[in-house]
Order: structure tokens, then C-alpha cells, then sequence
């Protein structure tokens, strides 16, 4: 199994730019996530998926969407990047998905896409 | 008041030691806890789950507090190899579905030679 990837690992845009970054996981996880993780701030959630078809926000949504036509993909989408979305975004896929499950429900991230917005 | 507050460090210890960190949660409805562990420019990595009566891993040992509402990791006998940041991580009550966590922002340990 490949875990969870992402493309790019890198980027570099212009503000303005959008772009979409990938994530695919080969587990069959029915919960995927996206965070960002910047200096002093620790990793916040953008968006979640619980399965195919469902997307929600999480606590930094504006300014990105998501979308989830299969299990195995979650892409994130930045529509007018911000020289605010310079971070580190990771994606992240986990077996749980119901209230008040195991402790073991353990989420596995992808080797994170770090954009610069100039 | 952050949901989640670690200490940042660093921790410079010599190997061989033994070195604590904490963690104190806001919601006290929190339901599940973890440690992960982060090398530098790379993702995180689940290290340990948190369970209520204390659990160890090896040199590693967890501890959850709910009437104080804080989460301890310590590591014993440190080696090079722990050099780190150590990040406490909570599942909060969730409605809906979803496994929504938060994470603090992470403790930094450097163990030296």
C-alpha cells in the first residue's frame, strides 16, 4: 500500500492563481482531511470528507474547496490564492468516521504540498 | 484560552535522560487523546493513543488527567533518535460523524549527545 499521496510537494503561485492540490489514499479510509499547518498555530482543519459524496468544513475553509466523487480521492482546490495560504498543507485518511469511536481510530497523513503565495 | 496548549520548548536533554511533557485540554467533553510525533519537514506519525488508566510503549508512557483536563508523555533512557516535536492531539465531542481533531502546536525535543 502506498498510504495516503499527495501532489505536488511543492508549489510556488502568483495571488490570484488557483490551483488544486491532490490527495489519494489506498486503504479504503472513508474519513479524509485536510489541514494546513503553519509556524505557532499547530495543523487546522480546512475541510473533512466522512465518504464519498460528503463534504463538510472545518475551522479555516474560506478561500478552498473540496470535493469527493470516490473514496480514494480528495482534492483541494485554492480558487484565488492568498499570500495567506503560504503553509503547509497535509492530508490526512482515517477508518472512523461515527462519534464516540476507538481511541485506535489513527489518522494517517500524506508527506504534505508546501505553497508559497507570492 | 487555545483548545489545546503545549509548552513549545525547546527540550535540550542529554541522551539518557528522562523528559515530561504536558498538555492541557479546554473542552472537558473530549472524548480521545494522542500523541503524534513530527520530524522536521515531514508529516505527522500517531506515536501513542492516551488511554484513562495510563498506558506505556516501551520508553514511552502516557497519561491522561480528566479531572484536570492535561495529558503527559514521558520518555525514559532519551536516545538521538527522539530528537523531535510532540504533538498532543484531541478528538472532541463530534456530532454528525466525522473525527474531528485538534492538535496543539507542538512540542520541540532535541536530545544531545
Amino acid at each position: 500500500n502506498a498510504g495516503v499521496t499527495q501532489t505536488p510537494k511543492f508549489q510556488v503561485l502568483k495571488t490570484g492563481q488557483s490551483m488544486t492540490l491532490q490527495c489519494a489514499q489506498d486503504m479504503n479510509h472513508e474519513y479524509m482531511s485536510w489541514y494546513r499547518q503553519d509556524p505557532g498555530m499547530g495543523l487546522r482543519l480546512i475541510h473533512y470528507s466522512v465518504g464519498a459524496g460528503i463534504t463538510d468544513q472545518g475551522e479555516v475553509p474560506n478561500g478552498y474547496n473540496v470535493s469527493r466523487s470516490t473514496t480514494e480521492d480528495f482534492p483541494l482546490r485554492l480558487l484565488s490564492a492568498a499570500p495567506s495560504q503560504t503553509s503547509v498543507y497535509f492530508c490526512a485518511s482515517s477508518y472512523s468516521r461515527l462519534a464516540g469511536a476507538s481511541v485506535t481510530d489513527t489518522q494517517y497523513f500524506g508527506p504534505g504540498t508546501r505553497l508559497t503565495v507570492l | 484560552r487555545k483548545e489545546v496548549e503545549q509548552d513549545p520548548g525547546p527540550f535540550n536533554v542529554p541522551e539518557g535522560a528522562t523528559v515530561a511533557f504536558n498538555c492541557t485540554y479546554s473542552n472537558s467533553a473530549s472524548q480521545s487523546f494522542f500523541w503524534y510525533r513530527q520530524d522536521c519537514r515531514k508529516e505527522p506519525k500517531l506515536l501513542m493513543s492516551v488511554y484513562s488508566s495510563g498506558n506505556e510503549d516501551g520508553r514511552f508512557t502516557a497519561q491522561l488527567n480528566r479531572a484536570s483536563q492535561y495529558i503527559s508523555l514521558l520518555i525514559r533512557d532519551s536516545k538521538l533518535s527522539d530528537s523531535a516535536t510532540y504533538l498532543c492531539v484531541v478528538k472532541g465531542e463530534v456530532t454528525g460523524g466525522g473525527n474531528k481533531l485538534t492538535f496543539g502546536t507542538g512540542t520541540q525535543l532535541k536530545v544531545e549527545l
